[in-house]
């Protein structure tokens, strides 16, 4: 159980070009899902935080209209890369938390690769 | 913005032998900790977690530790296999809703 996929898992495009990557529960609903993003050798930085129905929270210094969240159900949520540049490429990881509950783990999508030529 | 350059720290042990990853969280008031392994290429993968009332969790083969007089949290993994060669991170949360924040990672090597 607790399955999370996101789609698609590498892409590479020219600059200027959007992007959009999928983030699914396939087996559970979650109220809240997460963004991050990962550079070679680092750790996980959380971009925004996406609750179904509503506008996403984003962190500081993340440019919400640069990355575009719709969580549109309580199984999906998009991430949208606007007018993508080399340095946008990165990891891009998503998570899935069922909520309603005191200790509410994180189940993470496989991740999608993202290379801007 | 992020940092550059940052080279994760590395434990090499012998397959067999027992693991101990280290990590030390930043907030006192952090409800629960979880680990999570992360594979080249892929996504955390959720191993196992603790709430802030204990101070010991045995699941299989690995063990939670943790100690919030220092703030400290550790992993032990036993019986170290090839396939248990990761990154592991440590994750804080209760802090904000659902939101987790992970610490740097530690890249296990585990020699056969």
């Amino acid at each position: 159980g607790a399955v999370v996929s996101q789609h698609p898992s590498w892409v590479i495009c020219k600059s200027g070009t959007s992007v959009k990557i999928e983030c699914r529960s396939l087996d559970f609903q979650a109220t809240t899902m997460f963004w991050y993003r990962q550079f070679p050798k680092q750790s996980l930085m959380l971009m925004a935080t996406s609750n179904e129905g509503s506008k996403a929270t984003y962190e500081q210094g993340v440019e919400k209209d640069k990355f575009l969240i719709n969580h549109a159900s309580l199984t999906l949520s998009t991430l949208t890369v606007t007018s993508a540049h080399p340095e946008d490429s990165s990891f891009y990881i998503c998570s899935a938390a069922p909520g309603g509950g005191a200790m509410d783990t994180q189940y993470f999508g496989p991740g999608t690769r993202l290379t801007v030529l | 913005g992020e940092s550059v350059g940052l080279h994760l720290p590395t434990l090499s042990v012998q397959e067999g032998d027992n693991s101990i990853i280290n990590c030390a969280y930043s907030n006192s008031a952090s409800d629960y900790f979880i680990w999570y392994k992360q594979e080249s290429g892929k996504g955390p993968q959720f191993i196992i977690d603790i709430r802030s009332n204990m101070d010991k969790r045995q699941g299989q083969r690995v063990t939670v530790l943790l100690n919030k007089t220092v703030k400290h949290l550790s992993l032990q993994i036993a019986a170290t296999q090839p396939g248990d060669s990761a990154v592991y991170f440590c994750a804080e949360g209760g802090n904000a809703g659902n939101m987790l924040t992970f610490g740097g990672g530690t890249r296990l090597m585990v020699k056969p």
